[in-house]
């Protein structure tokens, strides 16, 4: 079984620090996604990455950057926190190819910016 | 422009009964794909079925059935005899060919009561 693995399942933090997301995956998975979730919004996607040091931008990249440095290890970084940034991140990764792949995901991480 | 809805926020039954859970897609591709998830309240998505736009064939697994009709856009989802393990959020998603990325509905949170 895939397993994702998100270093956090609750973090607090303040406005204006740099906050790292922590994402591992043991499949050798090509693909890593970062989504973030809110109530009514479903999950949309921040950055994806489909190989090391490889990086798209998704829907809503602004005040997010993202690190891919080993195959199964992806990171998201909150350059300067702000609340508008507290919310439920989800990473996921899967297979090479395209949208036809199942994407497996972590337990998420709960980041609350005060 | 790809979109995917679920216009049921919330849906509660009674152990036993069994519920539809309704994802209705928007894309002007022919080749495509569509998914469920399961998100318990663990957090976790939980990855259910994935159909591409070629296969209309319908799938039954255990108590859980999926409709796929392309005349009405529609990938409905029934589960038979509901539990309440089966209290969760439901994600549809559409993926398009020749990209990364999923379209996700916004999910319907499924409360089945003992």
């Amino acid at each position: 079984d895939v397993k994702v693995t998100q270093s956090s399942r609750y973090l607090v933090k303040r406005t204006g620090e740099k906050v790292f997301l922590e994402c591992v995956q043991d499949m050798d998975h090509e693909n890593m996604f970062w989504y973030r979730q809110d109530p009514g919004l479903g999950l949309r996607l921040i950055y994806f990455s489909y190989d090391v040091k490889m990086k798209e931008k998704g829907d809503i990249p602004e005040g997010y950057s993202v690190s891919r440095e080993k195959k199964e290890r992806f990171s998201l970084i909150l350059e300067s926190a702000s609340t508008n940034q507290t919310s439920m991140y989800l990473c996921a990764s899967s297979l090479l190819g395209g949208a036809d792949q199942p994407q497996h995901f972590g337990d998420g991480t709960r980041l609350s910016i005060l | 422009a790809q979109k995917v809805t679920q216009a049921q926020t919330e849906i509660s039954v009674v152990e036993k009964e069994d519920v539809t859970l309704d994802c209705v897609y928007e894309t002007r591709d022919t080749t495509y794909y569509l998914f469920w998830y399961k998100q318990p309240p663990s957090g976790e998505l939980v990855f259910l079925i994935r159909r591409n736009s070629f296969d209309e064939q319908n799938e039954i697994s255990g108590r859980y059935s999926w409709n796929f009709q392309k005349s009405t856009s529609s990938f409905n989802f029934t589960i038979t005899a509901s539990q309440v393990v089966d209290s969760a959020v439901y994600f549809c998603a559409l993926g398009a060919s020749g990209t990364y990325k999923y379209i996700f509905g916004t999910g319907t949170r499924l409360k089945v009561l003992a």
